[in-house]
């Protein structure tokens, strides 16, 4: 009964290069969604995805960054052109989002580093 | 626009006594309040969660308030533990949108 998958743990990028991040959520569930925690701070919403759609996407900054969650596979968020100011973990979580099952199951994370 | 909000970025408690975290949160339509315990290089877990139909709702050592009038939950754990050190997380949500997160307390039991 395998939790929240995300791959690879650690990623190291140079600066314009890409950096796809990957999420498998929890079986069943069809909510996904995506935090990113810069040092000494909280998470912060990026996006929630249900399978083949975008719900909200207002924490994402408005270039450079993209997410899907397609009808077979993992979610998968996207930074293009990568910054140093993207050096963060990103955290994804999926939920059921049904009355007697509110919570998140989170994923181990994925430390981004852009030398 | 933080609209879930943490003011104590730490706290330190001896062991055995009662550790109380403070969330406050300024949207009156979330519904549902979380909260996560988080380890470094680990993904928060949770912990425990309450309704807003609820004022009050315990599990073992942990039990969540919630005082809808004044905006404010908090999160009792006691006896504390060592093993409680962590980074705390408070998050709501209204049915159907995201999860709002707070920025986090990172709490320390002395042995």
């Amino acid at each position: 009964n395998a939790g929240v998958m995300q791959n690879p743990r650690h990623l190291v990028r140079r600066r314009g290069q890409e950096a796809r991040l990957r999420c498998s959520p929890v079986k069943g569930h069809s909510h996904v969604y995506w935090y990113r925690q810069l040092p000494e701070e909280g998470l912060k919403f990026m996006v929630y995805l249900q399978k083949e759609n975008i719900i909200d996407e207002s924490g994402m900054p408005k270039e450079r960054f993209s997410a899907e969650f397609p009808k077979e596979g993992p979610s998968i968020l996207r930074i293009q052109q990568v910054v140093r100011g993207d050096s963060a973990a990103y955290f994804c979580a999926s939920s059921k989002r049904d009355r007697s099952n509110e919570k998140l199951f989170f994923g181990s994370g994925t430390q981004l580093s852009v030398l | 626009d933080q609209q879930v909000k943490q003011n104590s970025p730490s706290l330190s408690v001896q062991e055995g006594r009662i550790s109380i975290l403070n969330c406050d949160y300024t949207n009156s339509m979330f519904d549902y309040f979380l909260w996560y315990k988080k380890y470094p290089a680990e993904g928060p877990t949770f912990l425990i969660s309450i309704s807003s139909i609820k004022d009050k709702n315990e599990d073992g050592r942990f039990t969540v308030f919630l005082n809808k009038s004044a905006k404010h939950l908090s999160l009792h754990i006691v006896p504390s533990q060592p093993g409680d050190s962590a980074v705390y997380f408070c998050a709501a949500s209204a049915l159907g949108n995201q999860f709002y997160f707070g920025t986090g307390t990172s709490l320390t039991v002395i042995p």
